[in-house]
């Protein structure tokens, strides 16, 4: 069975620092995918980076990046520049190939303060 | 080119009454999935459909909710006799292929119901 961890229920971060949210993960399936969504206070879900399991190099998209380790089994987002509009929960999930469900974490909510 | 369309997007009920959800998916989409996310915590998968058919059922109570997926019109999440423990958001996400054909497809969600059952 698959699992998602992130230890970290709530973040606090000054405006324009980077953040890193962690998130570990656990399968024993060779084939997976990694997606980070974030979700607004308004609670739509919202996609934002993914990361296959044998990608040589690690996903960005815009200011979002994935420190993706697969050794450690760990596939932290970071966000370069917070802003303000970056408060929200933010979940890591995964799908092994051939699989039709994401699992997903628990989330961290991410606080930015100006 | 609209998104993954829901509603209601709140749903008020007693205990004992039904609920429907409704879910339209992006265009061109012809898989559809409901989650359930409880306060404060993560999405739970519940079912899996394409047209006319249930694929995975997997993470659906036994009794009391049902889901489907017309030839026309959106999905459909029924819950009958609701209790309090039913109070929660439910996503719908759609997607082009399916699930597990490829690492990379991503879901795309709706905004969620959010049902409260008094």
């Amino acid at each position: 069975a698959q699992k998602i961890t992130q230890t970290q229920p709530g973040m606090f971060v000054q405006e324009k620092e980077a953040v890193t949210l962690d998130c570990t993960y656990d399968t024993s399936d060779p084939s997976y995918g990694l997606f980070w969504y974030k979700q607004p206070s308004s609670g739509e879900m919202i996609f934002l980076i993914y990361q296959g399991s044998y990608d040589q190099q690690n996903a960005t998209e815009g200011r979002y990046s994935l420190n993706f380790q697969k050794a450690r089994k760990s596939a932290n987002l970071v966000i370069s520049a917070s802003q303000l509009g970056d408060s929200a929960m933010y979940f890591c999930a995964m799908r092994v190939m051939g699989a039709q469900k994401l699992v997903f974490g628990q989330g961290t909510r991410l606080t930015i303060n100006p | 080119n609209a998104g993954v369309m829901q509603n209601p997007r709140h749903l008020v009920r007693r205990r004992g009454q039904e609920a429907r959800l409704r879910c339209s998916p992006m265009k061109g989409h012809s898989h559809v999935y409901w989650y359930r996310q409880l306060p404060e915590e993560g999405l739970k998968f519940m079912v899996y459909l394409q047209k006319e058919n249930i694929i995975d059922e997997s993470g659906m109570p036994k009794e009391r909710f049902s889901a489907e997926f017309p030839k026309e019109g959106p999905s459909i999440l029924r819950i009958q006799q609701v209790v309090r423990g039913d109070s929660a958001a439910y996503f719908c996400a759609s997607s082009q292929l399916s699930g597990g054909s490829s690492g990379a497809n991503v879901l795309t969600f709706g905004a969620g119901s959010r049902l409260t059952v008094l």
